[in-house]
């Protein structure tokens, strides 16, 4: 089954626009990565959050990880045409264990 | 990029032939893994490795095997595809976690992807 869901399931905005895609998990969790995949590609891995971090940024992409809540999100801002892909977050219990992912919410950004 | 390698990238191929995906990473990599995606869906895993002469099945049921004789190299086997065997396949792979680093955990790096049609 799913450890994580990823909410909304597609998301249709303007470029220049935020984009904000949430992640709910059902177990504790020692870390939490996202990945963004294009159409028909592998997955890329963009950022990984522990599970002692509140909040971490890279470029463009903002994440948070509330465990009290067991809820994750990630902030695109200033989005542009190429972030148009699909977006799965991933979750560990453990370090080193297997990731587990979500369906994904698939991003579209209109020029 | 991404220095892991699957071949053929597309792949058609009729009922009861047997087909062998390629996976193959140059990062020296412990850990591999396949994963089977329906378009536009949440990812399976149907195999993994964690070294050389380990493999295990995955969450997924499914009919392929998987073999695992050096580091580098991990390919997907199915004895006899069918229809339902039609979806993409997506391997991955990430490095072990030593001791001593009990939080410390690595992104999974894909290839990208072969997709399957069986006729």
């Amino acid at each position: 089954s799913q450890q994580g869901e990823e909410d909304p399931q597609a998301l249709s905005i303007q470029e220049g626009e935020n984009a904000t895609m949430n992640c709910s998990y059902k177990t504790s969790i020692n870390n939490l990565q996202w990945y963004r995949q294009n159409s028909g590609r592998g997955l890329v891995h963009l950022i990984l959050i522990r599970s002692n971090e509140r909040e971490k940024h890279s470029g463009r992409l903002r994440v948070t990880l509330d465990t009290s809540k067991k809820s994750s999100s990630l902030l695109i801002t200033a989005s542009r045409a190429a972030d148009t892909a699909s977006y799965f977050c991933a979750t560990a219990p453990n370090a080193g264990n297997m990731l587990t992912f979500g369906g994904g919410t698939r991003l579209m950004v209109k020029p | 990029e991404a220095d892991i390698y699957q071949t053929p990238r597309y792949l058609v191929i009729g009922t009861g032939k047997k087909i062998t995906l390629e996976c193959s990473q140059t990062m020296g990599h412990d850990k591999m893994y396949w994963y089977q995606q329906d378009p536009g869906m949440e990812l399976h895993l149907i195999h993994y490795s964690y070294g050389v002469n380990s493999t295990e099945k995955g969450d997924l049921s499914s009919e392929s095997t998987v073999s695992r004789i050096r580091t580098e190299h991990f390919p997907l086997t199915l004895e006899s595809a069918r229809p339902s065997h039609t979806s993409q396949y997506l391997c991955a792979s990430s490095p072990r976690t030593l001791p001593g680093q009990g939080t410390t955990n690595y992104g999974y790096t894909f290839g990208s992807g072969t997709r399957l049609t069986v006729v």
